[in-house]
């Protein structure tokens, strides 16, 4: 079954950070494109970030630039978000989501989701 | 306020149709395809349809897309009380060098 699962969401103080992981099975990781979304409570829906399946691309919104990291282990099929200087409105749910296939920005797979909360 | 704008909510009766719209500029719709959202209350989001007007396996053909210029529109016929959802468009943005969402539409089944 072709399958995302995160991690390592939880309650942390502003200026603090996290580091979430997506654990991907059932398809071939390395051949993938993989994307970060966000959804604060009660919000809609905010793509943070993405890597190419060969780590050469990288992209980051706007108001998450300097601040996150995306990653990936191919060897280990996870996927990372690295956030530093955590503010309240980072407060999300943050879904993995897998890029359809080359040429086609759709997220066809996504996981369950992990919250994030900043608060003090 | 999100660069890609639908309305934020819609209603229909049982096997009605209804549209949803997005709108949005050069840099994204008018350049890329468009994709659509479904998500579900308390669930991850689904992808509906993707380049503009394809649908996934088992994504039921109620559901279409279609884009012009820099708007792209979903179509649900004979709606069902289990289309209640969010539904939301995405794609990249050329200038912003990112995928851009809608900010959503709620759906209601009356």
């Amino acid at each position: 079954e072709v399958q995302l699962v995160e991690s390592g969401g939880g309650l942390v103080q502003p200026g603090g950070s996290l580091r979430l992981s997506c654990a991907a099975s059932g398809f071939t990781f390395s051949s993938y494109s993989m994307n970060w979304v966000r959804q604060a409570p009660g919000k809609g829906l905010e793509w943070v970030s993405c890597i190419s399946s060969g780590t050469s691309i990288i992209y980051y919104a706007e108001s998450v630039k300097g601040r996150f990291t995306i990653s990936r282990d191919n060897a280990k099929n996870s996927l990372h978000l690295q956030m530093n200087s955590l503010r309240a409105e980072d407060t999300a749910v943050y879904y993995c989501a897998r890029k359809k296939q080359v040429g086609i920005d759709a997220f066809d797979i996504w996981g369950q989701g992990t919250m994030v909360t900043v608060s003090s | 306020q999100s660069v890609l704008t639908q309305p934020p909510s819609t209603s229909g009766t049982p096997g009605q149709r209804v549209t949803i719209s997005c709108s949005g500029s050069s840099s994204n719709i008018g350049s890329n395809t468009v994709n659509w959202y479904q998500q579900l209350p308390g669930t991850a989001p689904k992808l509906l349809i993707y380049s503009n007007n394809q649908r996934p396996s088992g994504v039921p053909d109620r559901f279409s897309g279609s884009k012009s210029g820099t708007s792209a529109s979903l179509a649900i016929s004979g709606l069902q009380s289990e289309d209640e959802a969010d539904y939301y468009c995405a794609l990249w943005d050329d200038s912003l060098n990112g995928v851009v969402f809608g900010g959503g539409t709620k759906l209601t089944v009356l």
